[in-house]
C-alpha cells in the first residue's frame, strides 16, 4: 500500500542532543512537508521541499534542518538550538508542488519528548 | 496572508445528534478551504475541500460544509454523529496561487458520547 512512513513513533531525547526524524513516502509525490503540532496551536509549517535537492523554510524553521537527497525521503533534524522541541511532528506530501488545490497526505507522526 | 479561526476548542455531542463545527477565515485574496480530521495519535486525513463551484461540499463519512463568502465561513456539519466520529477536526485555508501555503486553524475536539 502506498503511504507515508514516519519513524520512530516515539522518541525521547536529552537536552543538548540532536535527533533526526525519518519520513519516507512511496506515493511518488514531488512535494514534502514537515509540520509541528502542539496542543491548542494547530499545525505549523517547519520546512517544505517541492523538488529533490531543494527546500524552503516554513514559519518556524529555527532550530531545525532538513535534506532532500531522494524523492522518497525528507528527514528532519531537531537540533539543540531548538528551545522547546517537545511536540508531535507530522510529515506530509502532495502530488505536485503547491498546496493550493492538492490534498495533503500525512504520516502517523513522531512524538518527541525532551527530558 | 490568510488566517483561520475555529471558534470552539471542544464540542461535546450525543450520538445520533447533529453537529456543526465552526470555521471562519480571513484573506485578502481568493481562497481554497479544507477540513481535515485527526484520530488520536495519527496523522490528518482530508474530509472535504472547496475549490470552486457549488458552495455546498460533501465529503467522506457523511460530513458536508458550506462556503459562505459574505460571512467568510466554512462550517462543517453532520446530521447524525457516531461514536467513531470522536476526533480532532482542523479547518485550513490557502490562497489560490501556486505558491500558496496552507494555514491551519487550532482545531476543534469533537467528543461523541452515548
Amino acid at each position: 500500500d502506498g503511504g507515508i512512513t514516519q519513524s520512530p513513533k516515539y522518541l525521547f531525547r536529552k537536552e543538548g542532543q540532536n535527533v533526526t526524524l525519518s519520513c519516507e513516502q512511496n506515493l511518488n509525490h514531488d512535494a514534502m512537508y514537515w509540520y509541528r503540532q502542539d496542543p491548542g496551536q494547530g499545525l505549523r509549517l517547519i520546512y517544505y521541499s517541492q523538488i529533490v535537492n531543494d527546500f524552503q523554510k516554513g514559519d518556524i524553521a529555527e532550530g531545525y534542518s532538513v535534506s532532500r537527497e531522494k524523492k522518497e525521503s525528507f528527514p528532519l533534524t531537531v537540533t539543540s538550538a531548538q528551545k522547546n522541541p517537545t511536540a508531535f511532528y507530522l510529515c506530509a506530501s502532495t502530488l505536485q508542488p503547491g498546496l493550493a488545490t492538492g490534498e495533503l497526505f500525512f504520516g502517523e507522526g513522531s512524538r518527541l519528548t525532551v527530558l | 496572508a490568510q488566517s483561520v479561526t475555529q471558534l470552539d476548542s471542544q464540542v461535546p455531542v450525543f450520538e445520533e445528534a447533529p453537529v456543526e463545527l465552526r470555521c471562519n477565515y480571513s484573506s485578502s485574496v481568493s481562497v481554497y478551504l479544507f477540513w481535515y480530521v485527526q484520530y488520536p495519535n495519527q496523522g490528518l486525513q482530508l474530509l472535504l475541500k472547496y475549490l470552486s463551484g457549488s458552495t455546498l461540499v460533501k465529503g467522506i463519512n457523511g460530513f458536508e460544509a458550506e462556503f459562505n463568502k459574505s460571512q467568510t465561513s466554512f462550517h462543517l456539519r453532520k446530521p447524525s454523529v457516531h461514536i467513531s466520529d470522536t476526533a480532532e477536526y482542523f479547518c485550513a485555508v490557502s490562497g489560490t496561487g501556486t505558491a500558496s501555503k496552507l494555514t491551519f486553524g487550532t482545531g476543534t475536539r469533537l467528543q461523541v458520547t452515548l
